[in-house]
């Protein structure tokens, strides 16, 4: 049981380019979602999804498209990375969406630099 | 949708008691508090839930007063890798009518020898 895996790690890239955030997850959670963390602000929803082909905005959506064709991933797509998407990126999952009885797991993160 | 407020910062000792008080004036009657903890370069973990009252766990414990605007982490006997960000959440529900749960930007403890 790995719980929530996201690759990869780290990521530099150059304005412009584009990139798809890993996030797979092996608990059998109906909810996932991504939130991005930069410094002093907490964490941040993007979008999230509460069931395969199901997704939603979160609170900071431009520029990112999610996915979720199947229960086990929530890719996050970059279409044309910008500096202010240099962040901290994390998955997280849970039976139903974190609520009573049923708490976020998340991933250990990935480091995106946008130069 | 309601927003929580916490202090930004705490600074303790080692075996000292720590208290973090989290207000959340507009909660909903159906919300739920929740509180995480976060290493530095770690996602967030659940630490505990409470809706009313006393929970406790192996953990922590979360009073909630009856009028439910504010709640309160008690961590007992800090050590060193008490050292964390602790975020204070309480549910929101989107069109749906799910829970999606949203942090705001935490209570960062630092625990000194």
């Amino acid at each position: 049981n790995a719980g929530v895996t996201q690759t990869p790690k780290f990521q530099v890239l150059k304005t412009g380019q584009s990139m798809t955030l890993q996030c797979a997850q092996d608990m059998n959670h109906e909810y996932m979602s991504w939130y991005r963390q930069d410094p002093g602000m907490g964490l941040r929803l993007i979008h999230y999804s509460v069931g395969a082909g199901i997704t939603d905005q979160g609170e900071v959506p431009n520029g990112y498209n999610v996915s979720r064709s199947t229960t086990e991933d929530f890719p996050l797509r970059l279409l044309s990375a910008a500096p202010s998407q240099t962040s901290v990126y994390f998955c997280a999952s849970s039976f139903t969406s974190g609520g009573i009885n049923s708490p976020l797991h998340f991933g250990n993160g990935t480091r995106l630099t946008v130069t | 949708l309601a927003k929580t407020t916490q202090p930004i910062s705490m600074d303790s000792y080692e075996g000292q008691e720590v208290n973090i008080t989290c207000s959340h004036n507009n909660i909903a009657t159906n919300d739920y508090i929740t509180w995480y903890q976060q290493f530095p370069s770690q996602g967030p973990r659940f630490i505990i839930q409470g809706y009313k009252t006393k929970v406790t766990n192996e953990v922590a414990s979360l009073f909630i007063p009856a009028d439910r605007k504010s709640s309160t982490l008690s961590l007992p006997r800090v050590s060193l890798s008490d050292t964390a960000v602790y975020y204070c959440l309480v549910g929101r529900t989107s069109s749906g009518g799910s829970y999606i749960p949203t942090f705001g930007r935490g209570t960062s403890l630092i625990v000194h020898p």
